[in-house]
């Protein structure tokens, strides 16, 4: 079965600074992964996705990932945080073939301090 | 596309009491998914359907617990009896053939019983 894992709770980092939000996986095959975010009071929004190709993938808000098979991770990145930034972040993964649904990380709370 | 309608946006009521939570997907998307997060579980599957049919719903907690999707544009998460345990939010999400989409969520229904 698929897992994520997301090892930290929370992320702390000044206005301005790189950000990383760190994910591994496990899962049977290629993975197809995503990235969500959910801002207080609201649904999750996807931010990126990989599903083949380039190992860096961009997304909204000026977020990427890099996918890296043989670590298993698939850790978010910014090169330069913004307070609004501020947000709680999924990982998620499925399988590469089939139908199952998404599972997701825990979650990791990112803070911007200005 | 109003994205993934959720409603009530919140709903207080008192144990015992019946409670229906409704979605309207996506027009188009034939998988609908509902969530459960809480602080001390995340973000849990609780069942989802394709093409109305429900697919897997070994995440729903309990016999109280019942889903339906009468047709491509509703569906409802009830609960009956509620207990104060499954004050949570709710997540209704959509998506086309998971396989390399992503899910769009609804911006979720805050429960609490009383």
């Amino acid at each position: 079965a698929q897992s994520v894992a997301q090892p930290e709770d929370q992320v702390n980092v000044a206005e301005g600074n790189p950000l990383t939000v760190k994910c591994t996986y496990s899962v049977s095959g290629n993975p197809y992964l995503f990235w969500y975010v959910q801002y207080p009071n609201r649904g999750l929004q996807f931010l990126l996705k990989y599903i083949t190709g380039d190992n860096l993938v961009k997304g909204s808000y000026g977020f990427e990932a890099e996918f890296n098979k043989s670590q298993t991770s698939f850790h978010l990145k910014k090169p330069s945080a913004l307070v609004s930034d501020s947000a709680l972040y999924f990982c998620a993964v499925r399988p590469g073939s089939g139908n199952t649904p998404l599972v997701f990380g825990k979650g990791t709370r990112l803070s911007v301090i200005a | 596309d109003a994205g993934v309608i959720q409603s009530p946006r919140h709903e207080v009521t008192e144990m015992g009491q019946e409670v229906t939570l409704r979605c309207k997907p996506i027009s188009g998307h034939d998988y609908l998914f509902w969530y459960r997060q809480t602080m001390m579980r995340g973000l849990e599957l609780l069942i989802y359907f394709n093409n109305n049919v429900p697919i897997d719903d070994s995440g729903m907690p309990e016999d109280r617990f019942s889903a339906k999707m009468p047709n491509a544009s509703f569906s409802t998460l009830k609960i009956q009896p509620s207990e104060p345990r499954d004050s949570a939010v709710y997540f209704c999400a959509s998506s086309l053939d998971p396989e390399g989409n992503e899910q769009f969520f609804g911006p979720g229904t805050r429960l609490t019983v009383l």
